[in-house]
């Protein structure tokens, strides 16, 4: 059973305007979130991350919203450029440390 | 700037084969971890090491086994490789295991088992 899930498999945005992407988590104990960018024929990049002392991290076009009761996170991005178009997966990891626990990915591609 | 190396981008190899593939972190990291990337399942963490000689085994460890003789490099070995490990899989590394510090991927090596 997936404890990260990310439900759509693929977006599609108009340049300039926002994506937003979304995942659930199911672990309570989760408590340190991140996001990783992934083009084709390369190893994911780590994007931004929150801690679950926050509901907002920002750094430049890129937003993470926690909202820790309804077990969910979403990743802004505004605005929107043709090169973010790649997989973007969530991650989450709890209080034991390091590991961390994946979601499926979204497919984001932004048309020009 | 963090160097992940992965031994091959791409491998070909047949039912039965012993694989290894190989990992290389250039940044003085304790940790080390392989993954496993399948459409629709995102990554899945196969074994991590937190130091040389240590190994744990992750969400899907079986039919995989691993190997950490030096501190920079880490090494999955599919003992008899099966047509269900056809995948991508990706090497990562990180500074520090008790805290949620950022693991750093290398490009990966997609892996076709015929």
């Amino acid at each position: 059973d997936q404890q990260v899930k990310q439900n759509s498999p693929s977006l599609s945005v108009q340049e300039g305007r926002i994506s937003i992407l979304n995942c659930d988590y199911t672990n309570s104990m989760f408590d340190y979130f991140l996001w990783y960018k992934k083009y084709p024929a390369e190893g994911p990049t780590f994007l931004i991350s929150i801690s679950s002392i926050k509901d907002k991290n920002e750094d430049g076009r890129f937003t993470v919203f926690l909202n820790k009761s309804a077990k969910h996170l979403s990743l802004h991005i505004v605005p929107s450029q043709p090169g973010d178009s790649a997989v973007y997966f969530c991650a989450a990891s709890g209080y034991a440390g390091n590991m961390l626990t994946f979601g499926g990915g979204t497919r984001l591609m932004v048309k020009p | 700037d963090v160097k992940v190396t992965q031994s091959s981008r791409y491998l070909v190899k047949r039912t039965g084969e012993k694989v290894f593939l190989e990992c290389v972190q250039d940044m003085d990291h304790e940790n080390m971890f392989w993954y496993r990337q399948d459409p629709g399942l995102g990554l899945r963490l196969i074994y991590f090491s937190y130091d040389v000689k240590m190994k744990e085994k992750g969400d899907i460890p079986e039919g995989y086994s691993v190997s950490r003789e030096k501190k920079e490099r880490f090494s999955l070995i599919l003992e008899s490789a099966s047509t269900n490990q056809t995948s991508m899989y990706l090497c990562a590394s990180s500074f520090r295991l008790a805290f949620a510090d950022t693991q750093y991927f290398g490009p990966g090596t997609r892996l076709t088992v015929l």
